[in-house]
């Protein structure tokens, strides 16, 4: 089954680039890969999705691996309000349903 | 444009009883999407359905558990008969058309505690 990898806990300190990993070695080459972030009691927000190329937005950076086995969502500086929890999700080709991985919770450091 | 609403947002219900959740789209979506949270754990798809039709509920436990999502009105997953294992955040989200590329928009979820 289809699944993505994910460290539990990350910290960072404020205003430093954060890097958190993703690794999803069962993807197949029409899956997307998408990151949500979700704060306590919240539903899930959305920060980036791609399929094969790096893709850049006004939230975060997505780097995907050449074999597009693993993924970094790259937060360029860190704040307080991203502290949260980072899900890496595959979309599978013939579906719409998102995989969620287990998350990572990131915890920024004044 | 407001989000995606779902409400009750807290429910509480004895076990027997029957749960109902309602979700409401964001304006012009017409694709929409429920997921259950156990607690600390990550969201597992539950059900996928346009309007009038189910398209995918293989998330779906085969009893208690329905969902619907009318011409009109917003959508519904009702569960039977409710055990304390039903117990978790449920969330709905939306998309504008049935398409990998689209990102879901999620609502703030609706957190079902059965005692």
């Amino acid at each position: 089954d289809a699944k993505t990898t994910q460290p539990n806990s990350m910290e960072s300190n404020e205003e430093e680039p954060v890097h958190l990993p993703c690794n999803h070695s069962t993807i197949s080459g029409t899956d997307y890969i998408h990151w949500y972030r979700q704060l306590p009691s919240q539903g899930p927000e959305y920060v980036i999705h791609g399929l094969t190329s790096n893709v850049n937005n006004r939230m975060a950076s997505l780097a995907i691996a050449e074999d597009r086995k693993s993924s970094t969502l790259i937060l360029h500086r860190a704040t307080l309000r991203d502290a949260a929890v980072y899900y890496c999700i595959l979309c599978l080709s013939g579906t719409y349903k998102y995989i969620f991985g287990t998350g990572t919770r990131l915890k920024v450091l004044a | 444009n407001a989000g995606v609403m779902q409400n009750p947002r807290h429910l509480v219900r004895r076990r027997g009883q029957e749960a109902r959740l309602r979700c409401s789209p964001m304006k012009g979506h017409s694709h929409v999407y429920w997921y259950r949270q156990l607690p600390e754990e990550g969201l597992k798809f539950m059900v996928y359905l346009q309007k009038e039709n189910i398209i995918d509920e293989s998330g779906m436990p085969k009893e208690r558990f329905s969902a619907e999502f009318p011409k009109e009105g917003p959508s519904i997953l009702r569960i039977q008969q409710v055990v304390r294992g039903d117990s978790a955040a449920y969330f709905c989200a939306s998309s504008p058309a049935g398409q990998r590329s689209y990102e879901q928009y999620f609502g703030p979820g609706t957190r079902l505690t059965v005692t």
